[in-house]
């Protein structure tokens, strides 16, 4: 069973402020690692994806993955309330590729 | 092309009804996946074609679930006998394929079985 875990949340952080999201898996096959955003009512949008360890960033965003550790993460620089959302971390092994979620962390960006 | 497309947005039903559910995905992706997510969950895998062959079923597809993928184009997925806890957004997802690309998500489906 390939288990994705992500904090529900909600992450609460000031306007401007750091925001940290964390996800782990259990499938050390695991080769490909996504991370969506999902406004309430709407569809996950995908804003990243990693398939090295290390740091790989876009614009305010910085996805980080430690295989060794299992983990990855996404951090959001000068966080902005427009950034209110759940963010969904997947996970996708070799073969058919198919990404399994974790239930999301819900974000909240206060003024 | 603006990306993937469900049809309809909002399906409600009565219990024991079916009901089907259309995706066309970007016209590039040749593999196409159907997702279910409830509130407070993330989504969960359902099916997944490549080209028209349906490759992989989750065990949450149960014998009233069936989906096609006729010429490899649009896809539909439906529901037979349909029950409460059939209730949720259905999602469909298609990508270019390769473990680097990211799934592109259509807006979903959200069906209420009363």
């Amino acid at each position: 069973q390939k288990e994705v875990e992500q904090n529900s949340g909600p992450l609460s952080v000031p306007e401007g402020a750091i925001a940290s999201l964390n996800c782990t898996y259990s499938d050390r096959g695991s080769q490909s690692f996504f991370w969506y955003r999902q406004y309430s009512g709407k569809s996950p949008e995908l804003i990243m994806f990693i398939y090295s360890n290390g740091d790989k960033e876009d614009g305010r965003f910085t996805a980080q993955l430690n295989k060794a550790s299992q983990y990855v993460s996404l951090l959001i620089r000068d966080s902005q309330p427009s950034d209110s959302a759940t963010y969904l971390c997947a996970v996708a092994s070799g073969g058919s590729y198919i990404p399994t979620f974790g239930r999301g962390t819900s974000l909240i960006v206060h003024p | 092309d603006t990306g993937v497309s469900q049809n309809p947005r909002h399906k409600i039903t009565k219990r024991g009804q079916n009901v089907t559910f259309r995706c066309d995905p970007i016209s590039e992706h040749n593999r196409l996946y159907w997702y279910r997510q409830t509130l407070g969950q993330g989504p969960e895998f359902l099916t997944y074609f490549q080209n028209e062959a349906q490759l992989e079923k989750s065990r949450l597809l149960s014998d009233r679930f069936s989906a096609e993928r006729p010429k490899g184009s649009f896809s539909t997925l439906e529901i037979q006998r349909t029950e409460q806890g059939d209730s949720a957004m259905y999602l469909c997802a298609s990508s270019s394929g390769g473990v680097n690309y990211g799934y592109t998500f259509g807006s979903g489906t959200r069906l209420t079985v009363v």
